[in-house]
């Protein structure tokens, strides 16, 4: 079955700089590829997915980039603000409409943002 | 739209009780999830519902866990005889099968303790 690799487990950046989180997947046949973020006492939300027919997306401060070749994809968080710090889940899925699949989730980094 | 809706989200019980979770899910979303998180394992996929039908339960831990799913509105995890190993947070997902659209919502969550 599917197995997702994240990586650092924690993550400390100054205010305005860049943090950049890294996934790995081991099953090929994955399409699906969401980003979130889980604050503290909260449950995890959606900040951002991509699929395997696009290399990158962009949502304002916050990207995500795909090697499917490579079989991983990586979360960008650019001019980071103390509003960010929260533990962040990748995920990876063969679900794609009524073919519902499995979520496998990575176990989670931990970013922290100082100002 | 209210979002996913989970009760209760505090529970302390003592070894041996029953527990019942229950979950909401949002109006439209033909799939339910129920996921466990703890430290050590991160979030783990307990059992997950398609129009009311548990589609694949092979995350439950053991016979002391069951999930019922009698109506499109609600839906309940059960442990009897709860045991302190269970202690962790218990997260209810939705999701619509709109072609395209397979993200999940989480709910707060319910934090359970066993004594």
């Amino acid at each position: 079955g599917e197995n997702v690799e994240q990586h650092p487990s924690t993550l400390s950046v100054q205010e305005g700089d860049s943090a950049v989180i890294k996934c790995t997947y081991s099953d090929s046949a994955s399409n699906y590829f969401p980003w979130y973020k889980q604050e503290l006492g909260k449950g995890p939300q959606l900040i951002i997915d991509i699929r395997s027919n696009v290399g990158e997306k962009k949502d304002q401060r916050i990207a995500v980039t795909l090697n499917k070749t490579a079989k991983h994809f990586s979360l960008h968080i650019t001019e980071t603000q103390p509003e960010d710090s929260a533990v962040y889940f990748c995920a990876a899925s063969r679900g794609y409409g009524g073919s519902q699949g499995n979520l496998i989730f990575g176990k989670g980094t931990k970013l922290s943002v100082k100002p | 739209d209210a979002g996913v809706i989970q009760s209760p989200r505090h529970e302390v019980t003592e070894m041996g009780q029953e527990v019942t979770l229950r979950c909401k899910p949002i109006s439209g979303h033909d799939y339910l999830f129920w996921y466990r998180q703890t430290m050590m394992r991160g979030l783990e996929l307990l059992i997950y519902f398609n129009n009311n039908v548990p589609i694949d339960d092979s995350g439950m831990p053991e016979d002391r866990f069951s999930a019922k799913m009698p109506n499109a509105s609600f839906s309940t995890l059960k442990i009897q005889p709860s045991e302190p190993r269970d202690s962790a947070v218990y997260f209810c997902a939705s999701s619509p099968t709109r072609r395209g659209t397979d993200t999940q919502y989480f709910g707060p969550g319910t934090r359970l303790t066993v004594l």
